[in-house]
């Protein structure tokens, strides 16, 4: 099993410019989330997802957008990227009860 | 609002000392407690979780924590530690009022190991 998979690994974007970074996992998760890593601010649940078709907001949802049109993938998008988004973000899924397990992460700079 | 404390940004331990990591959440009912390690540049691996019983849980690479409702904390702790531990760690908590199914975290602390 690969696990939780993230693409891209790194990116950089021009203010204003949109982008979609996916996340796919193998392991049947009923649950996705995706997080963003700032220092000194440790993670923060952007959006996640208790199933498919469905998503919630989370503690940053705003300038972002998800959908989880399949069960094994979670997409994560900015419309109009901006500065105050350069972070690296991180995708988990879960069982209905258990751990949560962490993708590697993406590494996103916005210029 | 339920948060997650972890009140050591960085700490230092000589290799071969005992280690201890702060969490404290503020909650009032027994939520499920997490910790995770990250090291540069990866993604976040568990090393223990506690959802009930015995309050004292082992986890992987010899660490343990400890449940101690009453001061609402869940320390992470290593007898001995060894430079490979050098990371950064996270205590992470979920909460029922979301039915548990989102985890707060808190900021880290960063552990570095003298030779």
């Amino acid at each position: 099993n690969a696990g939780v998979t993230q693409t891209p690994k790194f990116r950089v974007l021009k203010t204003g410019q949109s982008m979609t970074l996916l996340c796919a996992q193998d392991m049947n998760h009923e649950y996705m989330y995706w997080y963003r890593q700032d220092p000194g601010m440790g993670l923060r649940l952007i959006h996640y997802s208790v199933g498919e078709g469905t998503t919630a907001k989370g503690e940053v949802p705003d300038g972002y957008n998800v959908s989880r049109l399949k069960k094994q993938n979670f997409l994560l998008g900015l419309e109009s990227a901006a500065p105050s988004q350069t972070s690296v973000y991180f995708c988990a899924s879960r069982r209905f009860e258990g751990q949560q397990y962490f993708g590697p992460g993406t590494r996103l700079l916005v210029l | 609002a339920q948060s997650v404390t972890q009140p050591d940004i960085h700490i230092t331990v000589s290799e071969g000392a005992s280690l201890e990591l702060r969490c404290n959440y503020s909650y009032g009912a027994t939520p499920y407690l997490f910790w995770y390690v990250q090291s540069p540049g990866q993604g976040l691996q568990l090393l223990l979780k506690y959802f009930s019983g015995d309050t004292l849980v082992q986890g992987i690479k010899g660490f343990e924590a400890e449940f101690k409702r009453s001061q609402s904390s869940f320390n992470l702790r290593k007898p001995s530690v060894h430079w490979s531990d050098a990371a950064e760690y996270f205590c992470a908590v979920g909460f029922m009022n979301t039915g548990f199914q989102k985890l707060v975290f808190g900021t880290g602390t960063r552990l570095l190991v003298s030779p």
